[in-house]
């Protein structure tokens, strides 16, 4: 079936910081999106992407929409506290298969 | 307005016992997902209604899990001869079911098989 491989798993930044992280699939999406998920809540999505090559901002992050249609990065600059959650990339047809996540910790 | 609604928040229950699961979509959204997530994973999709008929139910694991959505609003996750392995969060999630619209989760069950 269809898989998603995000990386890294986790990552431990300073506050201010600039991120960066990524997704590949096995196959071609149509749609690709960035979801953000806090402790006891559902994911929340931050960005769609829509057409290969495309590139979408949202204040402070920033993803692209890979050409080959399967891969994605998200980036987020000047880290602030509130970022601190787990990332989801996700490809979408008809339904939506989400990575297993990058999970962001900021150092104090 | 209100967003997606999930009840119980929180289930515990015996091995093999029956529960049911509910979801509440927002208001208009003709699309309904249900998916399952476990500890340190993505959610994992169960199953999506497009209406009253369920499109795609291929992420159901096996027989003992099965949803319906009989007037295309409220949804209920039934899991019958619970084991401890379906412990998990269970996600409802709403859309208006055009292309590209997006999905709005709830804040999900979270099953505890004991």
């Amino acid at each position: 079936g269809q898989q998603l491989n995000q990386s890294p798993q986790s990552m431990f930044i300073q506050e201010g910081e600039d991120v960066s992280m990524n997704c590949t699939s096995s196959s071609i999406f149509n749609t690709w999106l960035w979801y953000k998920q806090d402790p006891g809540e559902g994911p929340v999505l931050l960005i769609a992407l829509y057409k290969a090559g495309e590139l979408t901002s949202n204040g402070r992050l920033t993803a692209q929409f890979g050409i080959t249609r399967k891969d994605s990065f998200l980036n987020i600059s000047a880290s602030i506290p509130s970022d601190v959650g787990i990332y989801f990339c996700a490809g979408q047809e008809d339904k939506i298969i989400f990575g297993k996540g990058t999970r962001l910790h900021i150092l104090p | 307005g209100a967003g997606v609604s999930q009840t119980p928040s929180n289930k515990v229950t015996e091995k093999g016992k029956y529960v049911e699961l509910r979801c509440d979509p927002i208001s208009g959204h003709t699309a309904l997902y249900w998916y399952r997530q476990s500890l340190g994973q993505g959610p994992e999709f169960l199953i999506y209604f497009q209406g009253t008929g369920a499109a795609d139910d291929s992420g159901l694991p096996n027989d003992r899990f099965f949803a319906v959505r009989p007037e295309g609003s409220v949804s209920t996750l039934k899991i019958q001869r619970t084991e401890r392995g379906d412990s998990a969060v269970y996600l409802c999630a709403s859309s208006l079911g055009t292309a590209n619209s997006p999905l709005h989760f709830g804040n999900g069950t979270r099953l505890t098989v004991t």
